[in-house]
């Protein structure tokens, strides 16, 4: 079954701290994955999007990592801003364009 | 450029009620069309899409229905909304070579 796996669920970090959350995903086979940003209230906006034989990718102070093997990714937020609080999903798609969303992780920022 | 527009931003609804959510995709051709709907705390749970006007694909049964009367223009129904129906709604779209899913600004719906 094609599933994807946040966590933590929710997480709470002081302005100017770093953070990693984790995606795991069982999605196969597999096309590409994708970090969304969604501000409370509003639709999520994508952050990277990664391919099966890309490792690491960057956006501003946002990185992602994929490990195809292990099926593991994950998005590191270095000197996190108040600004960064939102929920962040990711989303995993199929060679057949099925496209299967995490529950989310929960970030807050606080000064 | 690409802009979705996605109204209302909010609705209270009596439960009973008929419902109708509009979404318009700008600046593309053809595009794929989605809702979504995001319960609190939970993920995005992917409702309809459509890949051409009058071409509608339910993943869920359900008490809503979508149309697609113009190549840019996705509309969710319900005759009458249940209790169940509140959340927040996201209509999106994709073009056919990418797949990345650009969002509306979302409808939080509020059935009472």
């Amino acid at each position: 079954k094609n599933q994807v796996e946040q966590s933590p669920q929710s997480l709470i970090i002081l302005e100017g701290k770093n953070c990693t959350l984790q995606c795991n995903y069982t999605v196969s086979p597999f096309s590409n994955l994708r970090w969304y940003k969604q501000d409370t209230g509003r639709g999520p906006v994508s952050l990277t999007i990664m391919t099966f034989s890309e490792n690491t990718k960057s956006n501003g102070r946002y990185t992602a990592t994929l490990d195809a093997d292990t099926k593991q990714s994950s998005l590191h937020i270095t000197a996190s801003q108040l600004s960064d609080s939102a929920s962040y999903i990711c989303v995993v798609s199929a060679l057949n364009n099925d496209m299967r969303f995490g529950a989310g992780t929960r970030l807050t920022v606080k000064p | 450029s690409q802009t979705i527009h996605q109204w209302p931003a909010t609705l209270v609804q009596p439960v009973g009620s008929p419902l109708s959510l509009e979404c318009t995709v700008e600046g593309t051709s053809n595009p794929n069309l989605y809702w979504y709907r995001q319960a609190a705390g939970r993920g995005l749970q992917l409702l309809f899409y459509s890949v051409g006007i009058g071409q509608i694909s339910s993943e869920v049964p359900q008490n809503l229905s979508a149309s697609r009367p113009q190549d840019r223009q996705f509309i969710l129904s319900s005759k009458k909304l249940l209790l169940s129906d509140s959340g927040f709604y996201l209509c999106a779209w994709s073009s056919r070579a990418r797949g990345e899913l650009f969002f509306g600004s979302g409808t939080q719906l509020s059935v009472l």
